[in-house]
């Protein structure tokens, strides 16, 4: 069964103070791995998608990376509005399927 | 282009009753998929349409069901509620999931069973 677990739970951060959120996995045949951001009381919205070990993807302040076990998004020197719920989520060999982590809340602090 | 569409926004029920939700997929997609998300739980996969089809089914009971129409809509239903169904139903949408495709998620319908 595909498994994912994201690090830490909760992030509080000063404006402009640089960090990294951490998603880890499990799975059979990864077809990709996806990051999406929640605000409250709104679905999730993509970022990025990822395929391979190696991989990078950048959209302004965040940029995504993959190695065969975990992912990273680098947040550079955050605004308050970056502040949301940071979802990871693989899909496997289980097409149609996506298994989500239990996301990262992070808060940024002007 | 308008985005995936949830109705109703709000629902309050009682144990034991059943409830429908709905969802409007973006234009020209085919696959719609169904999550659970609770605090507790996160977001937990119900179920995948394709093409009028059920693709995919997590593990919930029985008592959780939908359907897809040929316009590419879907419907969930649950029935017999209990006070642990209590939470956001998200209804995604993509072109066509099986191909790696990012989803396109609704606002959700925040169900409440007391």
């Amino acid at each position: 069964e595909d498994q994912v677990t994201q690090s830490p739970e909760a992030l509080r951060l000063q404006e402009g103070e640089s960090s990294s959120l951490n998603c880890s996995y499990t799975v059979s045949g990864l077809r990709g791995l996806f990051w999406y951001r929640q605000d409250p009381g709104k679905g999730p919205e993509f970022l990025f998608t990822l395929y391979s070990a190696g991989e990078e993807k950048e959209k302004e302040r965040l940029k995504a990376t993959l190695t065969k076990k975990e992912s990273f998004l680098h947040i550079t020197a955050p605004k308050p509005e970056d502040s949301a719920t940071y979802l990871c989520a693989v899909q496997g060999s289980n097409a149609g399927k996506s298994t989500f982590g239990d996301g990262t809340t992070l808060t940024v602090k002007p | 282009k308008a985005g995936v569409t949830q109705t109703p926004r709000y629902l309050i029920k009682t144990r034991g009753q059943q409830v429908t939700l709905s969802c409007s997929p973006i234009s020209g997609h085919r696959s719609v998929s169904w999550y659970q998300q609770t605090p507790g739980q996160g977001l937990q996969f119900l179920f995948e349409y394709f093409s009028e089809t059920q693709r995919n089914k997590g593990n919930f009971p029985g008592r959780f069901s939908g359907r897809q129409f040929s316009n590419s809509r879907s419907e969930m239903n649950v029935s017999t509620l209990e006070l642990g169904d209590s939470a956001l139903y998200l209804c995604a949408s993509s072109i066509d999931s099986s191909t790696n495709e990012k989803l396109f998620f609704g606002s959700g319908t925040q169900l409440s069973v007391l």
